[in-house]
């Protein structure tokens, strides 16, 4: 089993639909929590980021992590055209110099 | 504020050929990274520097070789390039090697071996 599996899609959804995406781990010990977002041909940049359990919101975007599910999801409210992405996830444990293992990513098209 | 800074942005190359890959980030930041990217592979580590002067293997290590010129500069070479290095090369940095830390990416080098 891998350590982290995200589904790669694509999703294809129509302007102001609710997104989630998903992604689940094995690692108990992972704690720290991050989602990146990859335009085509870019670098990813870090979209949000939580530390155990709980919700994070930030503007349309919300968070989640599920550790007794060992489950994550990224929301995005009211989707637009320029959040057509790449969005992966990544996560980490406490321990000092632990890598950060990332998921392959979910290719997401939102559609005017 | 650049951020990091990847050269050059594109690169082809004949197999055996050598070449480096160039990295700076001027965040302050005390770790830096290099990374591939390949479809269905997602991100795979080569190589990290957790401070200036340190260097170590990632996941992928083989057929290259990285410097840690300065605080600034992590440098990546591919001696003798081979197809199979192909892909898609990202440097990182972060404040520290602490798993907290995130990771601040460059835009990339895209680099075929023909």
């Amino acid at each position: 089993q891998k350590e982290v599996e995200q589904d790669p899609g694509p999703l294809s959804v129509p302007e102001g639909a609710i997104v989630s995406l998903n992604c689940t781990y094995s690692n108990s010990a992972f704690q720290y929590f991050m989602w990146y977002r990859q335009y085509s041909r870019k670098g990813p940049e870090l979209l949000m980021y939580t530390y155990s359990s709980g919700n994070k919101e930030d503007g349309r975007f919300t968070a989640q992590v599920d550790k007794s599910s060992k489950y994550i999801s990224l929301f995005i409210r009211d989707s637009q055209p320029s959040d057509s992405a790449t969005y992966l996830c990544a996560m980490s444990g406490n321990q000092a110099g632990t890598a950060l293992i990332f998921g392959k990513g979910t290719t997401l098209s939102v559609s005017s | 504020n650049a951020g990091v800074t990847q050269t050059p942005k594109f690169q082809v190359l004949k197999t055996g050929q050598s070449m480096t890959l160039q990295c700076a980030q001027d965040m302050n930041h005390n770790s830096m990274y290099w990374y591939r990217q390949d479809p269905g592979m997602g991100l795979r580590l080569i190589y990290y520097s957790a401070s200036e002067g340190t260097t170590d293997k990632g996941e992928v290590p083989n057929g290259y070789n990285v410097s840690r010129l300065n605080k600034r500069e992590f440098s990546l070479r591919l001696e003798s390039a081979a197809p199979s290095q192909t892909s898609v090369y990202f440097c990182a940095s972060s404040v520290d090697r602490a798993s907290s830390s995130p990771l601040h990416f460059g835009n990339g080098t895209r680099l075929t071996v023909t």
